[in-house]
């Protein structure tokens, strides 16, 4: 399987400051049709996830563009340019381009 | 917009029996992939199983092949888990996630495995 390794797991940020999550992979993401298919998902407290990012990079419809997606490969990076108070959750990597589909750990994002 | 309800979850003893359902609108159900992901409490997300639009296609994790059956009604609009051989481990919310790659999720439905 797939393992995917986020860092830090857990991040303390001062409200307007920037924030950037890394995942990465233990094989290469590249698919055979020639995407890569890593996204991450918001998970805020009490509630279900939600994607923010698909085809690491493509912002899902409704997210703010503070939040960013970019890497190759195995190397990924998930940035919030300016974290806002709604941000505070958890935010989780997933790899869809090998079976089983795999999760990173997980990153706890709170205000210090 | 697209809308996932899950049910069917419980408290069920250890080498019992659910059957979780998925209903699902706003969007073109027949034509959408859907997977099953849990999440222990206090735990990250475990992908669990998917289903292909049309039923084809199935895969599942480990943990839980040969007791975990996913499985669709398209007419219904609906997805279902049947989950066998029940453990404590098992206890977990358990979501539906409309797409390849997890699109949209469920609000989820508890399932606790306790004697």
């Amino acid at each position: 399987d797939v393992v995917m390794t986020q860092s830090p797991l857990s991040l303390p940020v001062t409200l307007g400051q920037p924030a950037s999550i890394s995942c990465r992979s233990s094989q290469s993401l590249v698919y055979s049709d020639g995407n890569t298919y890593l996204s991450w998902f918001q998970q805020r407290p009490g509630q279900s996830p939600r994607r923010l990012i698909y085809k690491v990079s493509n912002r899902d419809s409704g997210v703010p563009d503070r939040f960013s997606g970019s890497g190759s490969g195995t190397d990924f990076t998930l940035k919030i340019s300016r974290v806002e108070a709604e941000d505070v959750g958890i935010y989780y990597c997933m790899q869809g381009t090998q079976w089983p589909k795999t999760f990173g750990q997980g990153t706890k994002v709170e205000i210090k | 917009q697209v809308q996932l309800v899950e049910s069917g979850g419980g408290v069920v003893q250890p080498g019992g029996s659910l059957r979780l359902s998925c209903a699902a609108s706003g969007f073109t159900f027949s034509s959408s992939a859907m997977q099953w992901v849990r999440q222990a409490p206090g735990k990250g997300l475990e992908w669990l199983a998917v289903m292909s639009s049309n039923g084809n296609f199935e895969r599942y994790a480990d943990s839980v092949k040969g007791r975990f059956t996913i499985s669709r009604d398209n007419s219904k609009n609906t997805l279902y888990l049947q989950v066998n051989s029940l453990r404590a481990e098992d206890t977990a919310v358990y979501y539906c996630a409309a797409g390849w790659q997890c699109d949209y999720w469920g609000q989820g439905t508890l399932v606790t495995v306790s004697s």
